[in-house]
């Protein structure tokens, strides 16, 4: 099983629509996050959640919602979202218990946004 | 100033040659610092940690330089498999990763 998955791959999407992207770690992680990257930009760290609980909302857009049910689990659901939007969204995947530990990365959801 | 600056390439070098490249840092209170790399339209995955005292590990070797704040990575006798992009992460003692935009590397044939 890959450690972290994210599906879809692949999204295109109208300013108007409502969608979620959803990510999911096989290695007994307690910490998962949501970056974004832009073409030539580093990654932009969105959200994190240490133990389920969110500990950083890195400014970002309230049509960004992040969900994390389990520690397993992590979605983000975007709503009215804007072309400026379009880019790839990392998910990721840590331990928490101190320090700075090693990021494990999902393939990435590529969102177009029309 | 941005947290981590690293020059973007690209470094083009033909098989079997060395390449060596920087990245600095603003936040004199890092403590924690990595390399990874990135292919083409892939995730990016863990390289190498950067060690206060230098590491090596196979052809890549890490370097920190905590007094004028920058850490290198240089790759010996390079393959065409090494082509990718590079991103030089720093982190204080939490979880928050810093990332570079990335240092292009191509090796031709």
């Amino acid at each position: 099983e890959t450690g972290v998955t994210q599906t879809p791959r692949h999204l295109v999407m109208g300013m108007t629509n409502k969608k979620s992207l959803k990510c999911e770690q096989h290695l007994g992680h307690n910490a998962m996050y949501w970056y974004k990257q832009s073409a030539k930009k580093p990654l932009e760290l969105m959200f994190v959640y240490s133990l389920e609980e969110r500990v950083e909302n890195n400014s970002v857009p309230s049509r960004f919602s992040p969900e994390c049910p389990n520690s397993s689990h992590l979605f983000l659901h975007l709503h009215t979202l804007q072309p400026e939007d379009s880019a790839l969204y990392l998910c990721a995947s840590s331990q928490a218990n101190g320090g700075a530990h090693e990021q494990f990365f999902g393939p990435g959801t590529r969102l177009t946004v029309l | 100033r941005k947290e981590v600056e690293q020059d973007p390439g690209p470094f083009n070098v033909p098989e079997g040659a060395t390449v060596a490249f920087n990245c600095t840092y603003s936040n004199s209170a890092s403590q924690s610092f990595f390399w990874y790399r990135q292919d083409c339209r892939k995730e990016p995955k863990l390289l190498m940690s950067v060690y206060s005292s230098g590491n090596e590990d196979g052809r890549f070797t890490a370097q920190l330089n905590r007094a004028s704040q920058y850490i290198s990575l240089l790759i010996r006798d390079s393959k065409l498999s090494d082509s990718a992009t590079y991103l030089c992460v720093v982190t204080g003692n939490d979880y928050k990763l810093s990332f570079g935009a990335g240092t292009t590397v191509t090796v031709r044939a």
